[in-house]
């Protein structure tokens, strides 16, 4: 049973546009959401997280949706820079607990 | 500051064999946990150390067990073996078991079993 689902495995966005990424969970006791980055030979890096009492969390280039009646998130990156180019990965967990479900992954490309 | 360490980055196995994956969590930090990741897939939580006591775990089994010593390293046991445990293995740290957040990830393990 995936709980976290992000359907589209790949993206390709060209250089100074936006990049949205979509991500879906099943799981109603989800309380806390989260967007990781990877780049090939390195772990995850964590990018930005919201928790349910929000809607929307900023940080620079970076915003994350909270769409709780649709069980739905989504990461906006604008502009898009090539360095962007990574696999991302939305991952959910339930406040105060650590063991975090992720998804499978959506491979974003950045093209000059 | 060293960040999480793990090691060792590559091995290779054959079914039925038994492999121990070591975790040196980022300084400061005290609980380490563990993830599988298969190829095309996201990291699957195996399971959280704490104070040397496992605190958390996900559905895996029996055959997956851990250790985490006084000065807050970690080590993956993974007994018998199979194809399917092919996999990337991370390992993650944090401050504490409670505090919902971002984790810090090593680079992993990546086992092959033959």
């Amino acid at each position: 049973d995936q709980q976290v689902k992000q359907n589209s495995p790949s993206l390709s966005v060209q250089e100074g546009r936006i990049s949205i990424l979509n991500c879906d969970y099943t799981n109603s006791m989800f309380d806390y959401f989260l967007w990781y980055k990877k780049y090939p030979a390195e772990g995850p890096t964590f990018l930005i997280s919201i928790s349910s009492i929000k809607d929307k969390n900023e940080d620079g280039r970076f915003t994350v949706f909270l769409n709780k009646s649709a069980k739905h998130l989504s990461l906006h990156i604008v502009p898009s820079q090539p360095g962007d180019s990574a696999v991302y990965f939305c991952a959910a967990s339930v406040e105060g607990a650590q063991k975090l479900v992720f998804g499978q992954g959506t491979r974003l490309t950045i093209n000059p | 500051d060293a960040g999480v360490t793990q090691s060792p980055t590559h091995l290779i196995k054959t079914r039925g064999q038994q492999v121990t994956l070591r975790c040196s969590p980022k300084s400061g930090h005290d609980t380490v946990s563990w993830y599988q990741q298969a190829l095309g897939q996201g990291p699957q939580f195996i399971f959280q150390y704490y104070e040397e006591e496992e605190r958390q775990r996900g559905n895996f089994p029996d055959r997956f067990s851990g250790h985490q010593f006084p000065n807050y390293s970690s080590e993956l046991n993974v007994n018998a073996l199979l194809l399917g445990d092919s996999a990337l293995y991370l390992c993650a740290s944090s401050f504490s078991p409670r505090r919902t957040g971002e984790l810090f990830f090593g680079e992993g393990s990546r086992l092959t079993v033959l």
